[in-house]
């Protein structure tokens, strides 16, 4: 059964560091997200992205904070300067249309 | 705005029948979810029921939707302990993309 995967499993960095997390998502799937879930917090909602652009995003989801699909079966997350509190589990999901969503199994991403 | 509301503990023993409860707040609402979550794994779609349906079962899972009182609930039957888990409720309303999650209920199945 096809899944959607994601790498690294755990990303260890350091503050003011840019890290870019990998998703590839269900190949046949249009509609790709990403969430994330700090720990002991509700997952939430970053970014949806489709026809290669992003479609919504939420109000964490700022400047520092960009989503890519640079090729045909990739969808990055970027942070560009990574802060404490994006210490957080990463999940990205896909879906062939609004009503289901997919996901990984997440980047734990480790700020220190 | 949009909220999603779940108890966080549960214990049941095996064998046994569990219902998990959610509360939502969006009465716009098109579709909900219940995902579960193995200790470090992802998040696993087990079902959605669409907002014009009050019930939807799949083999051991029942799916029961109040609209009137914005409540959903996951029943499993004879609970064993591979079903152990976060279960997390979720809801998608009519407009925006992003799923809205509730906090999940850490489920315990005692032998």
């Amino acid at each position: 059964e096809p899944e959607v995967t994601q790498t690294p499993s755990h990303q260890v960095t350091q503050m003011g560091q840019e890290v870019i997390l990998r998703c590839v998502p269900i190949s046949n799937h249009l509609y790709f997200y990403w969430y994330r879930q700090i720990l002991g917090q509700k997952v939430e909602f970053l970014v949806s992205f489709y026809n290669n652009e992003i479609s919504e995003k939420s109000e964490i989801f700022d400047d520092q904070f960009s989503v890519e699909r640079p090729d045909g079966s990739n969808f990055t997350l970027k942070i560009r300067s990574t802060k404490l509190e994006d210490s957080a589990m990463y999940f990205c999901a896909s879906g062939t249309g609004f009503y289901e969503q997919y996901f990984g199994p997440g980047t734990r991403l480790t700020v220190t | 705005g949009e909220d999603v509301e779940q108890s966080l503990f549960l214990s049941v023993r095996e064998g046994d029948s569990s219902v998990i409860n959610c509360t939502y707040t969006d009465s716009s609402s098109t579709y909900l979810y219940w995902y579960k979550q193995e200790p470090g794994a992802g998040l696993q779609l087990l079902t959605y029921i669409f907002s014009n349906m009050d019930m939807k079962q799949d083999q051991r899972l029942t799916v029961l939707l109040n609209k009137k009182d914005k409540h959903l609930s996951l029943r499993i039957a004879d609970t064993q302990t591979g079903d152990s888990a976060i279960y997390f409720c979720a809801e998608r309303g009519n407009y925006g993309q992003n799923f809205v999650f509730g906090p999940g209920t850490r489920l315990s199945v005692l032998p």
